[in-house]
């Protein structure tokens, strides 16, 4: 089966460093992304993980262990504007269908 | 903005309505999709099409009825819907199904069923 688990709900405050976590168990792993989505937008690209270890990005970076099953993404220098929902999805190509599954998102509320 | 346009942003429609959601994409991508939103849930896949055919369904009651005209256009005929059928329906589109290239989203149409 599939199954990504992040937490719901995370705070920190603004100039601050955050991590997010997420777990998965799929029967085809072959990458990792994040989105970040803020409330009534559509969600934007932040960062991809196929191979283990760290990808730096500006302020955000992600993480990948594959043989743990866990990922996850570094938010440092927090600004307000990073307040938003933000998504671990996973390329799934062990089922039937080669297609990305959502985990449910890890809502982060900066406060100043 | 985005780079795939999305049209209507808001749709309120009855249940006995007919109307068509579409999404446009001139980025070349051969993938695109359609999500189904609901508030505070992540993107749930609905259909997939890869070069202009249906790839995925994902068990999609045929109330929702997807078209790719050609392989900038995706719509989305929508025909006695349901209440619960209420959410934001995101299209996105990559540069193909089987690469680990990103999704681009649209903004999404925000659909409303009385």
């Amino acid at each position: 089966g599939q199954n990504i688990d992040q937490p719901t709900e995370m705070t920190a405050t603004e100039g601050a460093i955050v991590q997010i976590n997420c777990t998965y168990q799929t029967s085809g792993f072959n990458g990792l992304f994040w989105y970040q989505q803020h409330a009534g937008e559509a969600p934007t690209f932040l960062s991809y993980n196929v191979l283990d270890g760290l990808e730096e990005k500006g302020r955000f970076s992600s993480f990948l262990s594959r043989s743990k099953g866990y990922s996850y993404l570094l938010l440092k220098e927090l600004q307000m504007k990073d307040s938003a929902s933000y998504l671990c999805a996973v390329r799934d190509v062990g089922g039937r269908d080669d297609k990305i599954i959502f985990g449910k998102g890890t809502r982060l509320h900066i406060l100043p | 903005d985005t780079e795939v346009t999305q049209t209507p942003k808001h749709l309120v429609m009855g249940m006995t309505n007919k109307k068509s959601l579409k999404c446009e994409q001139h980025m070349g991508h051969r993938a695109m999709y359609w999500y189904k939103q609901k508030a505070k849930k992540p993107p749930e896949l609905m259909f997939v099409y890869s070069y202009e055919k249906l790839s995925i369904n994902e068990s999609v009651p045929s109330r929702f009825s997807p078209e790719c005209p050609n392989s900038s256009l995706l719509n989305l005929h929508l025909h006695a819907l349901q209440p619960e059928d209420s959410a934001l329906y995101l299209c996105a589109s990559s540069q193909q199904q089987a690469l680990n290239q990103p999704q681009h989203f649209g903004d999404g149409t925000r659909l409303s069923i009385l």
